[in-house]
């Protein structure tokens, strides 16, 4: 299994450019989820979709938007980038459904560095 | 919101010493503890979890860890490390929602 599958792995892009950070998953996870990680913060959450057709912020979702395109893809939209957004990006799912005990699942990030 | 603290920003040891990394979280309420282990270049990994029953838990390759619940803590151990225990650690905490809150991760660096 592919587990959760991001693309793509590297970007650079300039300042106020736009682009989209794809992820998919292969579990049959309800809920999926967006991270940045940042040296010295750990992972922060973006945006978090519970359910397919569902989206809600998380703790730093200013300059981002998000689309749960189906129950498998979720995607991270960038409208205008700036350089503070320079981070390594993770996305996640996890079974959900109110069991919250199951650990999430994360794919192997996205580097995006914005000049 | 709950706030997670992980005491070190980086340890450094040598093969065969014993490690205990600290984990502080603030949130009174029932609480879901994990564990993340991410070595250089991979994503995140699931070393361990505790969610209810034995507070000492066992995860893979070796390592375990206690919830203490008076102390708000939930320390990762393990008796000997190898230098393949290089890598970045992260403890992280729900409190019964979909939010998954993060410590600033430690580093370890075992020395061959």
């Amino acid at each position: 299994n592919a587990g959760v599958t991001q693309t793509p792995k590297f970007q650079v892009l300039k300042t106020g450019q736009s682009m989209t950070l794809q992820c998919a998953q292969d579990m049959n996870h309800n809920s999926m989820y967006w991270y940045r990680q940042d040296p010295g913060m750990g992972l922060r959450l973006i945006y978090y979709s519970a359910s397919e057709g569902t989206t809600d912020k998380g703790e730093v979702p200013n300059g981002y938007n998000v689309s749960r395109l189906n129950k498998r893809e979720f995607s991270l939209r960038l409208e205008s980038a700036a350089p503070s957004q320079t981070s390594v990006y993770f996305c996640a799912s996890s079974l959900g459904q109110g069991d919250f005990n199951q650990p999430q699942h994360f794919g192997d990030g996205t580097r995006l560095s914005i000049l | 919101a709950q706030s997670v603290s992980q005491h070190n920003h980086h340890v450094i040891l040598s093969e065969a010493a014993s490690l205990e990394l600290g984990c502080n979280y603030s949130y009174g309420g029932t609480v879901n503890l994990f564990w993340y282990v991410q070595y250089p270049g991979q994503h995140l990994q699931l070393l361990l979890k505790y969610f209810s029953g034995d507070p000492l838990v066992k995860g893979i390759k070796g390592f375990e860890a206690e919830f203490i619940k008076s102390k708000f803590s939930f320390n990762l151990r393990k008796p000997s490390v190898q230098w393949s225990d290089t890598a970045e650690y992260f403890c992280a905490v729900n409190a019964g929602d979909y939010k998954l809150s993060f410590g600033a991760g430690t580093t370890v660096t075992v020395r061959a």
